[in-house]
């Protein structure tokens, strides 16, 4: 069965470094997310990707985020200038509208990547 | 933003029984609804999905109930088995036109399944 996976699974970094987390979505899906975590608090939206360019975002996606899919496989979330507040697990999702024009909205997750901002 | 929201975050059920799991949302432009089981250090596993235009979904043990007017969703597995102890996670979104509905997720219900 096909599945979003993520890398790496944890990844430590210094506060102010900057990381790329990667995400390799489900091969036909056209829709890809990044979400996060905070230890003990609800899954966060963080943006949508869509055709190349993001489609929506919250408020904490800010200056210091960004997505990108340099290639045809690959969708990846960089922070600039790490946080402290930035220690979660992000995870990507991917979901499919369907060829027939059907919509199908279920989003299916990858098994996140630790982040640990020090 | 309390959009979705799980008021019991724990549920313990004997195996065998039904387990119940509650989900209420204010926004009424929400159309689509799925429950995710998640593991510790594991991502969100997709359970079963419910749409605005229908108000029961029923996959195998798993059955979800929608109650529009009361702004409410069920999820119900019957027989419970202790394998499906795990956090339960409610979602909801509301699909624009060419863009990806973002999932507003409430605060998860941990189930323990007792043998």
């Amino acid at each position: 069965e096909p599945e979003v996976t993520q890398t790496p699974s944890h990844q430590v970094t210094q506060m102010g470094q900057e990381v790329i987390l990667r995400c390799v979505p489900i091969s036909n899906h056209l829709y890809f997310y990044w979400y996060r975590q905070i230890l003990g608090q609800k899954v966060e939206f963080l943006v949508s990707f869509y055709n190349n360019e993001i489609s929506e975002k919250s408020e904490i996606f800010d200056d210091q985020f960004s997505v990108e899919r340099p290639d045809g496989s690959n969708f990846t979330l960089k922070i600039r200038s790490t946080k402290l507040e930035d220690s979660a697990m992000y995870f990507c999702a991917s979901s499919d509208r369907g060829g027939s024009g059907k919509r199908t909205d279920t989003q299916y997750f990858g098994p996140g990547t630790r982040l640990t901002v020090l | 933003d309390q959009q979705v929201k799980q008021n019991s975050p724990s549920l313990s059920v004997q195996e065998g029984r039904i387990s119940i799991l509650n989900c209420d949302y204010t926004n009424s432009m929400f159309d689509y609804f799925l429950w995710y089981k998640k593991y510790p250090a594991e991502g969100p596993t997709f359970l079963i999905s419910i749409s605005s235009i229908k108000d029961k979904n029923e996959d195998g043990r798993f059955t979800v109930f929608l109650n529009k007017s009361a702004k409410h969703l069920s999820l119900h597995i019957v027989p419970s088995q202790p394998g499906d102890s795990a956090v339960y996670f409610c979602a909801a979104s509301a699909m624009i036109y060419n863009q990806g509905g973002k999932l507003i997720f409430g605060q998860g219900t941990e189930l323990s399944v007792k043998p």
